[in-house]
């Protein structure tokens, strides 16, 4: 089936470093979609990339889809302590019935030290 | 516009007793999803609900978990008989329409001793 990785599992920065987490999937996603979940908290909704390269950006927030849509990316610029959170990404099975379905990677764990 | 609601926030229950967790999902959101997140996992979904068809039921552990989405609104996601291995925060999310971005509700989280 479908599987989505992230790297790193964890980061750990000093405030005011940037910091980038990447997505792969092992199928070729019709979009992506980023989710932070904040410690105690639940995911909520950043951004969903829908075009092959395409490129969106909030604040100091950049995402990034690869060219063959099975790879994405965030990068943070600049961290700040109210980063801290697990970004997932999660991309959709498309087709079928299962369109719709996310499947989520792992989450990158951000830890920011002030 | 009020978030997705779900309740309890928080339940322990004794191996081999039944738990009901509910949701009532953003109004005018046609999918319902079902998700059990593991710690240090991403969620990982149960059930997803169009209206009131259920879809996409293919991880739900249909011998002992069991989901209703009554009138294409709220919905029911019940255990009988909990497992030790079911302690998990049970999460409801629901979207406009699959494939939309979905939003998530505060989470059950269960312990089963």
């Amino acid at each position: 089936g479908q599987q989505v990785m992230q790297i790193p599992q964890y980061q750990h920065v000093q405030e005011g470093e940037d910091f980038t987490t990447y997505c792969n999937s092992s199928t070729t996603l019709s979009n992506i979609q980023w989710y932070k979940q904040r410690p105690g908290g639940h995911p909520v909704f950043l951004i969903q990339l829908v075009k092959s390269g395409e490129v969106k950006k909030q604040k100091r927030l950049t995402f990034q889809f690869g060219e063959a849509k099975k790879n994405s990316s965030l990068h943070i610029t600049a961290t700040q302590t109210t980063d801290v959170g697990t970004y997932f990404c999660a991309g959709p099975y498309a087709g079928g019935t299962s369109y719709g379905k996310l499947t989520f990677g792992q989450g990158t764990i951000l830890t920011v030290h002030p | 516009e009020a978030g997705v609601v779900q309740s309890p926030r928080y339940k322990i229950i004794e191996k081999k007793q039944p738990v009901a967790f509910w949701c009532n999902p953003i109004s005018g959101h046609n999918t319902l999803y079902w998700y059990r997140q593991n710690l240090g996992q991403g969620p990982e979904l149960l059930i997803r609900y169009e209206n009131e068809e259920a879809v996409d039921d293919s991880q739900l552990p249909k011998d002992r978990f069991s989901a209703e989405r009554l009138k294409g609104v709220d919905s029911t996601l019940k255990i009988q008989p909990a497992e030790l291995g079911d302690s998990a925060v049970y999460l409801c999310a629901s979207s406009a329409y699959r494939g939309y971005e979905q939003y998530f509700g505060p989470g059950t989280r269960l312990t089963v001793t």
